[in-house]
């Protein structure tokens, strides 16, 4: 069975640094392109950052570039993003993601919420 | 003009069919993209449904019923997802997504009621 696990979400004040993992298992994570996906509270989602299998391609969405950062360990299953001079509007659940067709298996999400 | 723009609600009855239009922007044409779709229901994560780019180029996700297939319609720039034979359990919001200029975008989203 697939599962994505993300955990490392809480309660952070603006400016602050959070770092979210997510740990796969059940099928071949080094393999496959993973992703993080967010959605604010009653919004849509919103494409945040893609790391292909070997690490070679990293992407940005935009609005976190040169804030978050995104890394796998493949010997460990796991997916990673640091979060850094978090705003408020980077409060949302983050969603790992991933598999053949890029967004085929999807975590149950970590909430984020930036508040002083 | 946002990259991908979906209508924000549909409504229809059981077994009547959805067609759920997902428009590319103006100067981003339709024909060069796959067109992902997923659905999202209350307090879960989203669930892939299906990709789309043409007839010889498609893929349905695993255990996804035959009954959501995708297409796109060139003279509007869009792609569709059809729900054939609605049913209560597809009562969703259904998002549609491409890659596009090295970022993946979402669509805005619909809302889907089976009334």
């Amino acid at each position: 069975e697939v599962q994505l696990v993300e955990s490392g979400g809480g309660l952070v004040k603006p400016g602050g640094s959070l770092r979210l993992s997510c740990a796969a298992s059940g099928f071949t994570f080094s393999s496959y392109s993973m992703n993080w996906v967010r959605q604010a509270p009653g919004k849509g989602l919103e494409w945040v950052s893609s790391i292909s299998s070997s690490s070679s391609y990293i992407y940005y969405a935009d609005s976190v570039k040169g804030r978050f950062t995104i890394s796998r360990d493949n010997a460990k299953n796991s997916l990673y993003l640091q979060m850094n001079s978090l705003r408020a509007e980077d409060t949302a659940v983050y969603y790992c993601a991933g598999g053949p067709n890029y967004f085929d298996y999807w975590g149950q999400g970590t909430l984020v919420t930036v508040s002083s | 003009q946002a990259v991908l723009t979906q209508p924000s609600s549909l409504s229809a009855s059981p077994g009547a069919s959805a067609s759920l239009t997902c428009t590319l922007r103006s100067g981003i044409n339709v024909g060069t993209y796959r067109i992902y779709w997923y659905q999202q229901k209350p307090g879960s994560p989203p669930q892939y449904l299906l990709r789309y780019k043409s007839d010889s180029d498609k893929q349905q996700g695993s255990g996804v019923p035959s009954r959501f297939s995708g297409s796109k319609d060139a003279s509007a720039n869009a792609g569709i997802l059809l729900i054939s034979g609605l049913q209560s359990e597809d009562e969703a919001d259904y998002y549609c997504m491409i890659w596009h200029s090295s970022a993946y975008v979402f669509g805005t989203g619909t809302k889907v009621t089976v009334l």
